[in-house]
């Protein structure tokens, strides 16, 4: 089982619709939980980042975070395609607040 | 605001080849990673630096070394180059605690 787990997509969704991103991670311990995009052949840039249960929103993203069913998602409202790009998932692993594991992504396709 | 500066963007080298990928952040850091990207393998640790003067190996250390030269700089050698080493290079830097990582622009090198 992989540490952090996420549907490698691509996730097609139609202009101005919701797009949901999961991800899954098997360390009970962790405590931070990170989003990043990555265009095509750039670096991953920090989108959202969240620490306790529920949902923290910020513009047009949402994250939620259920630790007890070790599960954390991104949700893009109002999806535009200049949002279409890979979504990482990352999760600070408990007890070693110095690496993060990522996932290997989600291609989001944003169809005009 | 420079953030994470890698160095160089792009590099062909020959196997068996020997080179150093440098990496420089001003945030004042005290964490720095090096990561390779391959296709469908997402994000891989290959060395880390949690402060200056420390290093621990990542996921996939072998065939690499690492430097931490002082506080802002993090180099990653290849000693002897293999076609397998082909990929795009990333460095990141973060803070203490849960903080996100915040990645430099990639070097992508080749390997013939």
């Amino acid at each position: 089982q992989k540490e952090v787990e996420q549907n490698s997509g691509p996730l097609s969704v139609p202009e101005g619709a919701i797009a949901s991103l999961n991800c899954t991670y098997s360390d009970r311990g962790s405590q931070s939980f990170f989003w990043y995009r990555q265009y095509s052949g750039k670096s991953p840039e920090l989108i959202m980042f969240i620490y306790s249960n529920g949902d923290k929103e910020d513009g047009r993203f949402t994250a939620q975070l259920n630790k007890a069913s070790q599960y954390v998602s991104l949700l893009i409202r109002d999806s535009q395609p200049s949002d279409s790009a890979t979504y990482l998932c990352a999760v600070l692993k408990g007890g070693a607040t110095n690496k993060l594991i990522f996932g290997t992504g989600t291609l989001l396709a944003v169809q005009p | 605001n420079a953030g994470v500066t890698q160095t160089p963007k792009f590099q062909v080298l020959k196997t068996g080849q020997s080179m150093t990928l440098q990496c420089a952040q001003d945030m004042n850091h005290n964490s720095m990673y090096w990561y390779r990207q391959d296709p469908g393998m997402g994000l891989r640790l290959i060395y880390y630096s949690a402060s200056e003067g420390t290093t621990d190996k990542g996921e996939v250390p072998n065939g690499y070394n690492v430097s931490r030269l002082n506080k802002r700089e993090f180099s990653l050698r290849l000693e002897s180059a293999a076609p397998s080493q082909t990929s795009v290079y990333f460095c990141a830097s973060k803070d203490q605690g849960h903080q996100p990582q915040h990645f430099g622009d990639g070097t992508r090198l080749s390997i013939l």
